[in-house]
């Protein structure tokens, strides 16, 4: 139990565009999500806290209308990284927690590469 | 700021020697988990503790939770190169909606 999928995996794109990338948990409702970014051999960055039916939670320094953020169902979140540029690329990583615990469930991440 | 500090960051080791992770906080933890990552994937759970004191055993991995909540370490015996990866732990407060706190992580690589 408790798997969470994203979608993509890999992504390329040119300077400018924007790219969707969807985070699903699979056999439970998550209220929570959380998406991270992860540079190579460091830790997660906690970019959002994204919940259900609600604006999304910005950490300080992410900029929300870089990052757009989208919880729109129990089981659904998505970020679209908008006008996307080379520094942006990077692996990004949703989790989603089961309701009343602390215990967060990682998605595989997506690996995105802006050229 | 909540602070996970986690020790080692780099440990290199031979297959068949024990090794232990350190993660140390001034904070009371709800709950601390421990995540194995390995290159280009998620993080996958290894395991959740929540009382001060717990002792948990994952076949040749240990987990154990400080008496006082704030911190806890992961003591592996015998390692094997299947176990090398990055371990990430984390914090987890009731008032702070959800939210983790990640130490730096721990990269293993055990050598054959």
């Amino acid at each position: 139990g408790a798997v969470v999928s994203q979608h993509p995996s890999r992504v390329i794109c040119k300077s400018g565009t924007s790219v969707k990338i969807e985070c699903r948990s699979l056999d439970f409702q998550a209220t929570t999500m959380f998406w991270y970014r992860q540079f190579p051999k460091q830790s997660l960055m906690l970019m959002a806290t994204s919940n259900e039916g609600s604006k999304a939670t910005y950490e300080q320094g992410v900029e929300k209308d870089k990052f757009l953020i989208n919880h729109a169902s129990l089981t659904l979140s998505t970020l679209t990284v908008t006008s996307a540029h080379p520094e942006d690329s990077s692996f990004y990583i949703c989790s989603a927690s089961l309701e009343r615990t602390d215990t967060q469930y990682f998605g595989p991440g997506t690996r995105l590469t802006v050229l | 700021t909540q602070l996970l500090e986690q020790s080692p960051q780099f440990l290199s080791i031979q297959e068949g020697e024990n090794l232990t992770v350190y993660c140390n906080s001034s904070s009371v933890f709800s709950s601390l988990q421990w995540y194995r990552q390995e290159p280009g994937e998620g993080p996958v759970l290894l395991v959740t503790v929540v009382t001060g004191g717990e002792v948990k055993k994952l076949k040749r991995l240990t987990f154990q939770f400080g008496d006082a909540r704030k911190d806890s370490s992961l003591h592996i015996t015998a390692a094997q190169p299947g176990d090398t990866g990055l371990y990430l732990c984390a914090g987890a407060f009731n008032t702070n909606a959800g939210k983790s706190t990640f130490g730096d992580g721990t990269t293993l690589t055990v050598k054959p």
